[in-house]
Order: C-alpha cells, then sequence, then structure tokens
C-alpha cells in the first residue's frame, strides 16, 4: 500500500492552455474522487468514479473539465482553456468502502 | 444536501494546554462524519472518523471527538497540544449511501504556540 499519489504536483500554465493531471489510487480501491480547493478553503467535490463508470459529476465540473479513469485503475483530469479562476490545488482520494477516502498530495495549478 | 460548519477559523493555543475544535453540521439523511488535518502543501490526512456505535471516537496523535446527534456537532479535542499539531484541520461529513463524497467546512487553522 503506497498510497494515493498524483503528478505532477505543481503545474504552472498560461491563459488559455489545456492541462492535464493523473492520479493513481490505492490498489484495489474501486472509488475515486476528485477535489478541488481554493486558498483558505475546505476542498469541494467535483467527480466520482466507481470502477471505470463515471457516476457523479459536481455543478462545480464545467464543459471544460473532462475525467476519466479507462480501466479502472487511474484517473485524469483534463482542464481546457484554463483560467485564472481554475488555480487551485486539485486532490484526489480513493476509497474500498463507501466509509473512508485517503488523499494523496494534491497537484497545485496556477494559471497566469 | 449537507453542510459543514466550523465556527472558528483559527485558533492559538499554548503548547500542553487543551484544544477544542468545534463542528456543526446539517442533514437530512444519516451521516459519516470524518475529521483531516492538513499540513502545508499536503493533502488531507484522515484523524479520525464516526461510522456508528459508540459517541467518542479516538483517534491519531491524541485526538478525539464527539458525536452529538441532537446537537449536530461532531468537536474535536486534545488534552494536551505539541507544536507539530500546527495545521489546518477539516471537519467533513458524507452520506452514507450513494457515491459518499465528502462535504467540507471551511477550515481550522489550529497554531501551537511556544
Amino acid at each position: 500500500d503506497t498510497g494515493v499519489s498524483q503528478d505532477p504536483r505543481h503545474k504552472i500554465t498560461k491563459r488559455g492552455q489545456n492541462v492535464t493531471f493523473r492520479c493513481d489510487p490505492i490498489s484495489e480501491h474501486n472509488r475515486l474522487y476528485w477535489y478541488r480547493q481554493t486558498l483558505g478553503q475546505g476542498p469541494e467535490f467535483l467527480t466520482y468514479f466507481q470502477n471505470e463508470a463515471q457516476l457523479e459529476k459536481s455543478r462545480l465540473l464545467s464543459d471544460r473539465f473532462s475525467a476519466e479513469r479507462p480501466k479502472g485503475s487511474f484517473s485524469t483530469l483534463e482542464i481546457q482553456r484554463t483560467e485564472q479562476g481554475d488555480s487551485a490545488m486539485y486532490l484526489c482520494a480513493s476509497s474500498l468502502r463507501a466509509d473512508t477516502q485517503y488523499f494523496g498530495p494534491g497537484t497545485r495549478l496556477t494559471v497566469l | 444536501a449537507q453542510s459543514v460548519t466550523q465556527l472558528d477559523s483559527q485558533v492559538p493555543v499554548f503548547e500542553e494546554a487543551p484544544v477544542e475544535l468545534r463542528c456543526n453540521y446539517s442533514s437530512s439523511v444519516s451521516v459519516y462524519l470524518f475529521w483531516y488535518v492538513q499540513y502545508p502543501n499536503q493533502g488531507l490526512q484522515l484523524l479520525l472518523k464516526y461510522l456508528s456505535g459508540s459517541t467518542l471516537v479516538k483517534g491519531i496523535n491524541g485526538f478525539e471527538a464527539e458525536f452529538n446527534k441532537s446537537q449536530t456537532s461532531f468537536h474535536l479535542r486534545k488534552p494536551s497540544v505539541h507544536i507539530s499539531d500546527t495545521a489546518e484541520y477539516f471537519c467533513a461529513v458524507s452520506d452514507q449511501t450513494g457515491a459518499n463524497n465528502l462535504f467540507f467546512g471551511t477550515g481550522t487553522r489550529l497554531t501551537v504556540i511556544p
């Protein structure tokens, strides 16, 4: 059990560029979540996968955001045409049961 | 929908003193309750959780919390804090069914003063 990993840890991009983040959950965890955390706030839910199926999406997940989990293992979160308001920490979490989520270290995105 | 209120945004406390971080929640369904800690530039680490059963739950690093259903509260306590406890603490709730995504409070910054 090596924990949840996320890559990259930091990303700086220019407004209008596309970015993609990767999350590797704890092996055998079938549930995977993405959250976004802005400065001074608690994390906010973005989307949820059970195995490869995306079962829930928040209203925060605009059309510029897309997430995939193609083989039910790792997941990617892509943001197209980034805006300065997208600057945040993007957190991934995984769980085996419904009751406990384990978080990765996060990817900090800065949009210039 | 669920919501979480953390009543104190910042709590300064002297080393070896006791501390209580307050959390109230609102929900129309049964929930699970959690406390997470976040150190600078890091992800969230689970401190403790309440799923069912005894209303007093013990977690890591000497922390404990008590679930009070009538007051819809889940306050976090530690009898004697250390410098290393300086961090951001988040209270969170989730449904017991469905996606179980977490709803977080805005956090409480605990600063331990030497």
